[in-house]
């Protein structure tokens, strides 16, 4: 059965510095792996994916992730982090067939972003 | 990316009664509609899945009864919570997705349900 783990439920990072946001998953074959950020009170926004091709993918707002499969490693990153991008992020994988050739997102818990100024 | 609306953005109501959530996909055709309900810094838990033209499927311990999903048409999807009880205040999501695995889906912006 797929998974996917954010072992950290907050990350605190300051304004500037480089921020990092964890992932690692579980699944039976080939990864599809998904960012989005949430807002208090909205729906999720969708950052960046990775399906193949090149490790380093780049995504919105300045976002990046790295895909290592070795370590089935998906983690989100940012060279310089903004106040603005203090949200909840959550990593998904797309794996499990819903019918009428969609797929459903098994989400991570999610890890709080807190930049500080 | 594409658009998902999702009205209304909250709604209070009285136990007993029923509220309706509708979920439209403004620029693209949702072959198919998920619907998540998301608790205090809690997770995205899925509830149901459903396609257009077919009945929803639901996830284990969803009422189906409860929560009345319809998916008429490729742009408009419904959830009716029936007989709301104050446990089932609650964020609820609504998401479209067009393609397949290597697409991302689209989320509306969440209806805040308050039942008193």
């Amino acid at each position: 059965a797929q998974s996917v783990a954010q072992p950290e439920d907050q990350v605190n990072v300051a304004e500037g510095n480089p921020l990092t946001v964890k992932c690692t998953y579980s699944v039976s074959g080939n990864p599809y792996l998904f960012w989005y950020v949430q807002y208090p009170n909205r729906g999720l926004q969708f950052l960046l994916k990775y399906i193949t091709g090149d490790n380093l993918v780049k995504g919105s707002y300045g976002f990046e992730a790295e895909f290592n499969k070795s370590q089935t490693s998906f983690h989100l990153k940012k060279p310089s982090a903004l106040v603005s991008d203090s949200a909840l992020y959550f990593c998904a994988v797309r794996d499990v067939y819903s019918g009428a050739g969609s797929y459903q997102l098994t989400f991570g818990k999610g890890t709080k972003l807190s930049v500080i100024p | 990316g594409a658009v998902v609306s999702q009205h209304p953005s909250w709604v209070i109501c009285k136990s007993g009664t029923s509220v309706k959530i509708e979920c439209r996909s403004l620029d693209f055709q949702a072959t198919t509609m998920f619907w998540y309900r998301q608790f205090p810094k809690q997770s995205l838990m899925l509830m149901a899945t459903s396609n257009e033209g077919s009945k929803a499927t639901y996830e284990q311990g969803v009422e189906k009864d409860k929560f009345l999903i319809n998916h008429a048409s490729l742009t408009l999807s419904t959830l009716t919570v029936t007989s709301a009880h104050p446990e089932d205040s609650s964020f609820y999501i609504c998401s479209g997705s067009q393609g397949g695995r290597d697409t991302e889906a689209f989320f509306g912006q969440g209806t805040r349900l308050t039942v008193v």
